[in-house]
């Protein structure tokens, strides 16, 4: 089956710890994408990549950080400089070529830090 | 800046209530809206992608529509299953980014 896979579903930390969500593809996607969705919120942009080994900032990347060493993957660290980490966090890829552009997301993880 | 506007914020129909959700926006250089919809505690789904004024999609009870400034996702007799947050999004511009709205929660009822 093609799609996205985020792990952990639910992931629990202390503030001050750094964390790590997983995000993998396989629909040969070439941009991948990190948004954070707060309650009453639109989704809003962390991060983006178009091609590995190369990632843009988007609207909210301050405390966060982000890699792109393989086209399938795009691992997300929330670092202890995030102010408020506690949120549900959505991966999503999709194609730059052709005439589609829509995004495909993954399950989400939902990040509590206490 | 580009900016997405979605009416109303929350939407209770019954069953077989026709209505519509509206999406408004200001950008520059539109090259798509995006449609989704959002189960709670789930990812969105894709729903549409419009790429110009006049254009229309179409899916079980669900249509698109898109104007200049403005798109509406008519569900016509809705089910209970209908019930979800259906988001709107635009990506202008050169980059591949998407700017969403906040969404419109709809319930449909028996």
């Amino acid at each position: 089956d093609g799609g996205i896979t985020q792990s952990p579903k639910y992931l629990f930390r202390k503030e001050g710890q750094n964390v790590t969500l997983s995000c993998e593809q396989n629909l040969n996607h070439d941009a991948m994408y990190w948004y954070r969705q707060d309650p009453g919120q639109g989704l809003r942009l962390i991060y983006y990549s178009q091609i590995v080994n190369d990632f843009q900032k988007g609207d909210i990347a301050e405390g966060y950080s982000v890699s792109r060493e393989k086209k399938e993957s795009f691992p997300l660290t929330v670092t202890s400089a995030q102010k408020n980490p506690t949120a549900f966090y959505l991966c999503a890829s999709s194609t730059l070529y052709g005439v589609s552009y829509e995004q495909y997301f993954g399950p989400g993880t939902r990040l509590t830090v206490t | 800046e580009d900016q997405v506007t979605q009416s109303p914020e929350a939407l209770r129909l019954q069953e077989g209530e026709s209505s519509s959700l509206n999406c408004s926006y200001t950008v520059s250089g539109l090259r798509g809206l995006f449609w989704y919809r959002q189960d709670p505690g789930k990812g969105p789904e894709f729903l549409f992608t419009l790429y110009s004024a006049g254009e229309e999609k179409e899916k079980e009870r669900l249509k698109a529509t898109l104007t200049k400034k403005e798109s509406f996702l008519h569900i016509t007799a809705p089910k209970p299953e209908d019930s979800a947050t259906y988001l709107c999004a635009v990506m202008a511009g050169t980059a591949s980014k998407l700017t969403f709205g906040t969404g419109t929660r709809l319930q449909v009822t028996l």
